[in-house]
């Protein structure tokens, strides 16, 4: 079964930390491999979108990795700041437009 | 730039009555999708259609109907509401390939 996992389920950390989050996936054929923002009642905001021929990408204070080989994906923040407390998802597609989320880690950053 | 747009936002049913979910896009995405959230379980893919006229089970299909009306709408029908679909149901949406996948708000469903 196609399954992704998120570690850690929940992470707190005072402002200006920079911190990594952690998505598995138990098939390494991904077509593409996406993070997730959302905040409390709301939607999801797009934040990377890694094509499965990439190793990268960079947005701001942001940089998602992919290694399918080992079927692992981290989102690194740098320079945490309170705004970026939510939940971040990561989310898998396989050869269809169909994504498959993890459970999400839900940020605290304190000032 | 409405992007995806959901309706309701809320809305409590009694067991046994029916309802529709409405969404529609204005970017000319081809793939739309219907998921549903539920704590600890993540996201839940519903239902979806790759373009217009098309549709296709997701993971949990019991119990819901979705209709493709064109390329900008899609909508989600409860044809006889159980507790088990107190959910928070949401539209996406995107081109080929899930580039430019965008969400909309969501509705908030409770059955009583």
């Amino acid at each position: 079964k196609q399954e992704v996992t998120q570690i850690p389920a929940a992470l707190s950390v005072p402002e200006g930390e920079n911190l990594v989050l952690n998505c598995s996936f138990t098939d390494s054929a991904i077509y593409n491999l996406q993070w997730f923002r959302q905040d409390p009642g709301k939607g999801l905001t797009s934040l990377l979108l890694i094509q499965s021929s990439q190793r990268e990408q960079t947005s701001g204070r942001l940089n998602a990795s992919l290694d399918k080989s080992s079927g692992r994906s981290t989102l690194y923040i740098a320079a945490s700041q309170p705004g970026d407390s939510a939940t971040y998802l990561c989310a898998v597609s396989y050869n269809t437009d169909k994504l498959i989320f993890g459970t999400g880690t839900r940020l605290q950053v304190f000032p | 730039n409405a992007g995806v747009t959901q309706t309701p936002k809320f809305q409590v049913l009694k067991t046994g009555q029916s309802m529709t979910l409405q969404c529609a896009q204005d970017m000319n995405h081809n793939s739309m999708y219907w998921y549903r959230q539920d704590p600890g379980m993540g996201l839940r893919l519903i239902y979806y259609s790759a373009s217009e006229g098309t549709t296709d089970k997701g993971e949990v299909p019991n119990g819901y109907n979705v209709s493709r009306l064109n390329k900008r709408e899609f909508s989600l029908r409860l044809e006889s509401a159980a507790p088990s679909q107190t959910s928070v149901y949401f539209c996406a949406s995107s081109f080929t390939g899930g580039n430019g996948y965008t969400f909309g708000s969501g509705t908030r469903l409770t059955v009583v």
